[in-house]
């Protein structure tokens, strides 16, 4: 069984930028989550998302979003950029709400 | 506001040493709460613990619910140096983690 895919692995944005970054869950999972992970906060949630809405959301500004597809494939976008931004974005999947999660391999993100 | 603190954050032990993990909760409608173990990559899943299954084990790692006292444990018997990472805790539902216990095992 294939494991979580996310895509780009790496990306170099500059300041006020926007990017997309993509997930692709386990089959069958319906439920993917995101996190923003930096080694001074940890990982920190950003949202979470069940066949296609939105079921939780962490405390980030409103420039980071996300949807989720039919096929439960995700997208996090953040638009206008921050240095601050810089960090690993992981997304996770799990077959219900609330159960284990499956990580994928990240999406390290460099914003200079 | 609901919060995981995990402590400590960091412990330094020599291989063969018995190591307790503490994670403490405040979460509303709480349902679960998950251990993960994060080396270089990403974290892998560890155990679910819920009201129905308060105490799990996987060879030299166990685990055990408080609900009582909002709390979990996590111990590791006869450490190895394999077990060096970032040991994470997480409410389930409404996801929270805490900020990880970096365990690291001397040889």
């Amino acid at each position: 069984k294939a494991g979580v895919t996310q895509t780009p692995r790496y990306l170099i944005k500059t300041r006020g930028q926007q990017v997309t970054l993509s997930c692709s869950p386990i089959s069958g999972h319906r439920s993917v989550s995101w996190y923003q992970q930096t080694p001074g906060q940890g990982l920190q949630f950003l949202f979470e998302y069940f066949s296609e809405t939105q079921r939780n959301k962490g405390n980030f500004p409103g420039r980071f979003s996300g949807r989720q597809f039919s096929n439960s494939r995700s997208e996090m976008n953040v638009s206008t950029l921050e240095l601050g931004d810089s960090a690993l974005y992981l997304c996770a999947s799990s077959y219900l709400k609330g159960n284990e999660q499956f990580f994928g391999p990240g999406t390290r993100l460099t914003v200079l | 506001e609901d919060k995981v603190v995990q402590s400590p954050l960091s412990l330094v032990v020599h291989e063969g040493d018995t190591v307790t993990l503490n994670c403490s909760y405040e979460v509303t409608n709480f349902r679960s709460l998950l251990w993960y173990k994060q080396e270089k990559k990403a974290p892998t899943f560890l155990f679910m613990l819920t009201s129905s299954g308060i105490e799990k084990k996987s060879g030299r790692l166990s685990s055990i619910l408080d609900k009582k006292e909002l709390s979990s444990i996590l111990n590791i018997t006869a450490t190895q140096t394999g077990d060096s990472a970032i040991y994470l805790c997480a409410t389930g539902d409404k996801i929270i983690f805490g900020k990880g216990t970096r365990l690291h095992i001397l040889p």
